[in-house]
């Protein structure tokens, strides 16, 4: 089965510098990748997410970009905010299984 | 207002005692899901279900059972032979690949 693995596990950035979180997947069929945010106490959000026949999309200040020869994938925010601490979440997903593998997560603290 | 509701947010259960945790959506997804997540971890799947009246184990099912009667709800029940059940629990629906989910339960044992 698939398998994703994530990193940094946690990573402190200054406001307003940028922030990096690297995935990597195993499957080769994997089609789709979607990142989540989760806030405490709460479930987690679909922020952005990329088909595998796009290699970059964008969305204000959030980004993710995709290397399916090297199959990785990284999201990355600028111009980072308060209010972007949370839990981030990477995850693959082969449209023919249907079943969504998520990365160990990586918790984000934006240091004012 | 369309979304995942999960009840109740907090749920504690004395050892030996079944109990069941509620999901209900309103955005007329086919898929529904159960995660657990420990402290500071990722999210495991339970159980899943692609259309009524049907439904499969995911990588931690030992210890759950689902139902899945009706398109708009998804119950997951944490039995007496799950031996560590305190966890946050999230539910979830999709529709192409992309989940939402609820609010999650949180499960504690007393």
């Amino acid at each position: 089965g698939e398998n994703v693995e994530q990193h940094p596990s946690t990573l402190s950035v200054q406001e307003g510098d940028s922030a990096v979180i690297k995935c990597t997947y195993s499957d080769s069929a994997s089609n789709y990748f979607p990142w989540y945010k989760q806030e405490l106490g709460k479930g987690p959000q679909l922020i952005i997410d990329i088909r595998s026949n796009v290699g970059e999309k964008k969305d204000q200040r959030i980004a993710v970009t995709l290397n399916k020869t090297a199959k990785h994938f990284s999201l990355h925010i600028t111009e980072t905010q308060p209010e972007d601490s949370a839990v981030y979440f990477c995850a693959a997903i082969d449209f023919g299984n249907e079943k969504l593998t998520f990365g160990t997560g990586t918790r984000l603290t934006i240091i004012p | 207002d369309g979304g995942i509701t999960q009840s109740p947010k907090y749920l504690f259960r004395k050892e030996g005692q079944n109990v069941t945790l509620s999901c209900e959506q309103n955005l007329n997804h086919d898929a529904m899901y159960w995660y657990r997540q420990d402290p500071g971890q990722g999210l495991r799947l339970i159980y899943y279900s692609q259309i009524v009246n049907d439904f499969q184990k995911g990588d931690i099912a030992e210890g759950y059972s689902v139902s899945r009667e009706k398109k708009e709800s998804f119950p997951l029940t944490v039995t007496s032979a799950q031996k560590n059940p305190t966890a946050f629990y999230l539910c979830a629906s999709s529709i192409a690949g992309k989940l939402f989910f609820g609010s999650g339960t949180q499960l504690s044992v007393l």
